[in-house]
């Protein structure tokens, strides 16, 4: 079975500081990794993929993150943190097996301070 | 902004009630999902559909039931809503081909409150 872990339930930054939100997975093959972003009272909205080629992704928002194959870790990871990044981060994996739903890990709260 | 559309955004109901949690989307996408999650937590996937007249049942055990008899409409309904399925209920879509490295569009959600 595939699972995400986002060990972090909770990370404050201070604004414009560089800000890291951890995952780690578990799969059968090759991983298909996701970042989303869920702001208050609203759906997912999707940040980035990993799917194959460059350990590091750019997204949106001037988010990016770096695919670990050794450590199967896919940290999202911004250079300066803005009051307005503050939300509920979500990761997801998806395997190239039979299962092909999303897996999603337990979600980070990011609080950015002023 | 993705074309999938969740009625209502709100909805506080009694216990007992028969109600369907509306999804549709524009898309044409085959691949369908709805998801369970309470407030600030982890998503958990209750159903799924890879196409017309295809449903499945998702990780996390639900009273819930759902439908796809059109590609862009995949609602959900709980026969007799009770106070334990309060609640926000995420609707998912995802493009045709294998899926795999495509990402999953997503409604705004429904709020459900059953008193």
């Amino acid at each position: 079975a595939q699972s995400v872990a986002q060990p972090e339930d909770q990370v404050n930054v201070a604004e414009g500081n560089p800000l890291t939100v951890k995952c780690t997975y578990s799969v059968s093959g090759n991983p298909y990794l996701f970042w989303y972003v869920q702001y208050p009272n609203r759906g997912l909205q999707f940040l980035l993929k990993y799917i194959t080629g460059d350990n590091l992704v750019k997204g949106s928002y001037g988010f990016e993150a770096e695919f670990n194959k050794s450590q199967t870790s896919f940290h999202l990871k911004k250079p300066s943190a803005l009051v307005s990044d503050s939300a509920l981060y979500f990761c997801a994996v998806r395997g190239s097996g039979s299962a092909r739903q999303l897996t999603f890990g337990s979600g980070t709260q990011l609080t950015v301070l002023p | 902004e993705a074309d999938i559309y969740q009625t209502p955004r709100y909805l506080v109901i009694g216990t007992g009630k028969k109600i369907t949690l509306e999804c549709s989307q524009t898309m044409g996408h085959d691949k369908m999902y709805w998801y369970q999650q309470d407030p600030g937590m982890e998503l958990h996937l209750i159903h799924y559909s890879y196409g017309v007249n295809s449903t499945e049942k998702g990780d996390l055990s639900s009273e819930s039931t759902v439908s796809r008899i059109r590609t862009e409409h995949f609602p959900l309904t709980l026969e007799s809503a009770r106070p334990s399925h309060t609640s926000q209920y995420l609707c998912a879509s995802q493009p045709p081909g294998t899926g795999v490295n495509t990402e999953a569009f997503f409604g705004q959600g429904t709020r459900l409150t059953v008193v």
